[in-house]
C-alpha cells in the first residue's frame, strides 16, 4: 500500500490567481495521477506524471492551466492557474502500484 | 469505449435495511479491473475491493458483499444491516489490466443511512 498526503488541505482563492498543490507519497512510486472532483460529480483524470518525463493530459486539460511537476519518485505538484470560480473542486492526487490506485486525502479548492 | 454506469444518484434507507448499490459498465476489452471506493463527507477516497475481469465469485467481507456478473456486465454493491457510519458516496470504477493507470469512474451514488 501507499500512504499520500497533500497539503494544503483546502484553500479559497480569489479569482485570477494561482496555487500550487503538493503530493507527498511514502514510496517511490512511477506513477502519480491528479484528479479533479467537482462538486457533486465524479472523479475526471486531469494528467499522468512520470518522474523524467513531461506529463500526459488527457482530454480538456492542458498544461498551460494545470502545469505539474514530478522532480523525483515520491514527490509532485500540480498548480492550477489564473483561477475562476469553475475550478473550485477537490482536487486528489493518486498513485498506482500493484494494479491498484491509493488516493491521498484531496485538496478542497474555492474560487471567489 | 469504457463507460461506468451508477443510476441511482441518491438512495435512502433506515439503519438495518439491506441497501444493494447497482454498477454497469462498459468495456472492449476482456480483461480489466473493477473497483467500489466510499467516500465520506471528509473526502478522502477509501479504497473497498478489486475485482479481475478472471474471477466473477461472489465476496463477502464482513457486512458488504459483492456480485460480479459479466454476462451482464454488472460489479454490484450490497451493504448488509447498513448503519449511520456507512453514509457516502459510492463510486465503481474500472481499469484496464493492462493500463491500470487509466480509471473509469462512475458518476457515485450517494447513500444516506437514517437511524
Amino acid at each position: 500500500s501507499a500512504v499520500i498526503s497533500q497539503k494544503p488541505s483546502r484553500d479559497i482563492c480569489q479569482r485570477g490567481t494561482s496555487l500550487t498543490i503538493q503530493c507527498q507519497v511514502d514510496s517511490q512510486v512511477t506513477m502519480m495521477f491528479w484528479y479533479r472532483q467537482q462538486p457533486g460529480q465524479s472523479l475526471t483524470l486531469i494528467a499522468t506524471a512520470n518522474q523524467g518525463s513531461e506529463a500526459t493530459y488527457e482530454s480538456g486539460f492542458v498544461i498551460d492551466k494545470f502545469p505539474i511537476s514530478r522532480p523525483n519518485l515520491t514527490f509532485s505538484t500540480l498548480t492550477v492557474s489564473n483561477m475562476s470560480p469553475e475550478d473550485s473542486s477537490i482536487y486528489l492526487c493518486s498513485v498506482g502500484t500493484d494494479y491498484e490506485q491509493y488516493f491521498g486525502p484531496g485538496t478542497r479548492l474555492t474560487v471567489t | 469505449a469504457q463507460k461506468v454506469t451508477q443510476a441511482q444518484t441518491e438512495i435512502s434507507v433506515v439503519e438495518k435495511e439491506d441497501v444493494t448499490l447497482d454498477c454497469v459498465y462498459e468495456t472492449r476489452d476482456t480483461t480489466y479491473y473493477l473497483f467500489w471506493y466510499k467516500q465520506p463527507p471528509s473526502g478522502e477516497l477509501v479504497f473497498l475491493i478489486r475485482r479481475n475481469s478472471f474471477d466473477e465469485q461472489n465476496e463477502i467481507s464482513g457486512r458488504y458483499s459483492w456480485n460480479f456478473q459479466k454476462s451482464t456486465s454488472s460489479f454490484n454493491f450490497t451493504i448488509t444491516a447498513s448503519q449511520v457510519v456507512d453514509s457516502a458516496v459510492y463510486f465503481c470504477a474500472l481499469s484496464e489490466l493492462y493500463n491500470f493507470n487509466k480509471f473509469y469512474f462512475g458518476s457515485g451514488t450517494k447513500l444516506n443511512v437514517k437511524p
